[in-house]
C-alpha cells in the first residue's frame, strides 16, 4: 500500500497568512494526487486534482504543486472560512490512501 | 445537479449486519464507477472499495480492513449503489460515505461528488 505522510498534522495562524502543507508518499505516485478540505460534520470538498489543477469554483489562493513523491498545498491569504482539515488522497493504486490530515486553526 | 443521498445507518450490535444505500441522480449512473468511504469519529477518512460500471462488468475492489466482510454492489436500474457490512466490529463505528470519481482512468480517480454521509454505530 502507499503511504502518505501530511505534515504538520496541526497548524496555527492568523487570517491574511499564507500555510504551506506538505504531503509525502511512500512510492511514486506521479501526480496522481489530490487535495481535499473537510469541516466538521460534512463530506471532503474537493480542492485539487492531478496534484496542481484548481478545481473549478476554489478561490485562486489556494495551489498545488509536486509530483512523485513530495506534494505541497499552499493557502495564500487565509480567509476565516479557510479554517478546517485537510487531507491529500493517492490515485495511483488500490487501495486508494488519505493523508493522515492537517488540522489548521485560527491563532 | 449530481446528488448522493446515503441511507440504511444505525445502532447494530456486534457482529451485525447492515446493509447501506446511495442513491444517485443528476448524472447517468451506469456509467459512473461508484466508490464507499467512511471516517470513524474524530479520525482520518478511508477507502473502503470500489464497482466499476456495467463496461467493466461491475467488478469490484476492497480495502483489507473490509474484504471478505463487507461487499458492494448496484443495481443501475434504480441509480442505487448499496454496502453490504455483515460481522460488524465495533472498530467499524463510522459516518459512511459514497462517492464518485470524475471519470475511470487514475488521472480522473478523484472525487468531485459525495453524499452527506450516513453514521452507522456498532455497539453493544
Amino acid at each position: 500500500d502507499i503511504q502518505l505522510t501530511q505534515s504538520p498534522s496541526f497548524l496555527s495562524a492568523s487570517v491574511g497568512d499564507s500555510v504551506t502543507i506538505t504531503c509525502r508518499a511512500s512510492q511514486d505516485i506521479s501526480s496522481n494526487l489530490a487535495w481535499y478540505q473537510q469541516k466538521s460534520g460534512k463530506p471532503p470538498n474537493l480542492l485539487i486534482y492531478g496534484a496542481s489543477t484548481l478545481q473549478s469554483g476554489v478561490p485562486s489562493r489556494f495551489s498545488g504543486s509536486g509530483s512523485g513523491t513530495e506534494f505541497t498545498l499552499t493557502i495564500s491569504s487565509l480567509q476565516p472560512e479557510d479554517f478546517a482539515t485537510y487531507y491529500c488522497q493517492q490515485l495511483k493504486s488500490y487501495p486508494l490512501t488519505f493523508g493522515q490530515g492537517t488540522r489548521l486553526e485560527i491563532k | 445537479e449530481v446528488q448522493l443521498v446515503e441511507s440504511g445507518g444505525g445502532l447494530v450490535q456486534p457482529g451485525g449486519s447492515l446493509r447501506l444505500s446511495c442513491a444517485a441522480s443528476g448524472f447517468t449512473f451506469s456509467d459512473h464507477y461508484m466508490d464507499w468511504f467512511r471516517q470513524a469519529p474524530g479520525k482520518g477518512l478511508e477507502w473502503l472499495g470500489r464497482i466499476r460500471d456495467r463496461g467493466s462488468a461491475h467488478t469490484t475492489e476492497y480495502a483489507a480492513s473490509v474484504k471478505g466482510r463487507f461487499t458492494i454492489s448496484r443495481d443501475d436500474s434504480r441509480n442505487s449503489l448499496y454496502l453490504q457490512m455483515n460481522s460488524l466490529k465495533t472498530e467499524d463505528t463510522a459516518v459512511y460515505y459514497c462517492a464518485r470519481p470524475h471519470d475511470a482512468s487514475w488521472t480522473g480517480a478523484y472525487f468531485q461528488y459525495w453524499g452527506q454521509g450516513t453514521l452507522v454505530t456498532v455497539s453493544s
